[in-house]
């Protein structure tokens, strides 16, 4: 039982390259996300998928488009980088389990656009 | 939207001291995770608790969510315990979590 996976750990970009990165979860779960870290502060949702087939935006979606492909695999793409996207990207899921809708993270994606 | 408080925002702990961590949010919740990012970056649950009281080895957490704040104790630190903790609550449709900024926590042997 892997959990939250990511694909790739690190990448560095140039400004303009496109990208995606990707995660999937083995736990089942029906909701997943994407978050980014900047230095010093707490992670902001950039956007989630509540369910199979549905995904919305989060707080920070500007430049960023995602897919869920199906249950287990939700991607983040990068059309056009920049060097404001430079952040470490996590992704999460969460079910409900007993009532409990506990959410978990992958390892993250530290990514720099030069 | 929601606002997650927490403080301190620094602390430094010689080894084997307690510490109490608290986050206050703006307004109701019905879940409350605490984090601890460990200074590889990877983020470890350490409690589901939208009310109540949980203990976990040298960890506890008690939330009081009619005054809409949480506490997370520490007990005898370790170095290992040394990053960043984070309260996350969940806002509305989705589960979506609401990050606070972080306690940044460093425990010197």
């Amino acid at each position: 039982n892997a959990g939250v996976t990511q694909t790739p750990k690190f990448q560095v970009l140039k400004t303009g390259q496109s990208m995606t990165l990707q995660c999937a979860q083995d736990m089942n779960h029906n909701s997943m996300y994407w978050y980014r870290q900047d230095p010093g502060m707490g992670l902001r949702l950039i956007y989630y998928s509540a369910s199979e087939g549905t995904t919305d935006k989060g707080e920070v979606p500007n430049g960023y488009n995602v897919s869920r492909l199906n249950k287990r695999e939700f991607s983040l793409r990068l059309e056009s980088a920049a060097p404001s996207q430079t952040s470490v990207y996590f992704c999460a899921s969460s079910g409900e389990r007993q009532g409990v809708y506990e959410q978990y993270f992958g390892p993250g994606t530290r990514l720099t656009v030069t | 939207g929601i606002q997650v408080e927490q403080s301190p925002p620094d602390l430094i702990l010689q080894e084997g001291a307690n510490s109490t961590l608290r986050c206050n949010f703006s307004d109701s919740v019905n879940n409350l995770q605490w984090f601890h990012q460990n200074p590889w970056g990877q983020l470890i649950n350490l409690f589901y608790i939208p009310s109540g009281t949980k203990q976990n080895g040298r960890l506890s957490a008690t939330t009081v969510a009619t005054e809409r704040y949480s506490l997370l104790y520490i007990s005898s630190s370790q170095t290992t315990d040394s990053g960043v903790y984070f309260c996350a609550v969940r806002a509305g449709y989705g589960n979506k979590l609401v990050f606070g900024a972080g306690t940044i926590l460093r425990v010197k042997s």
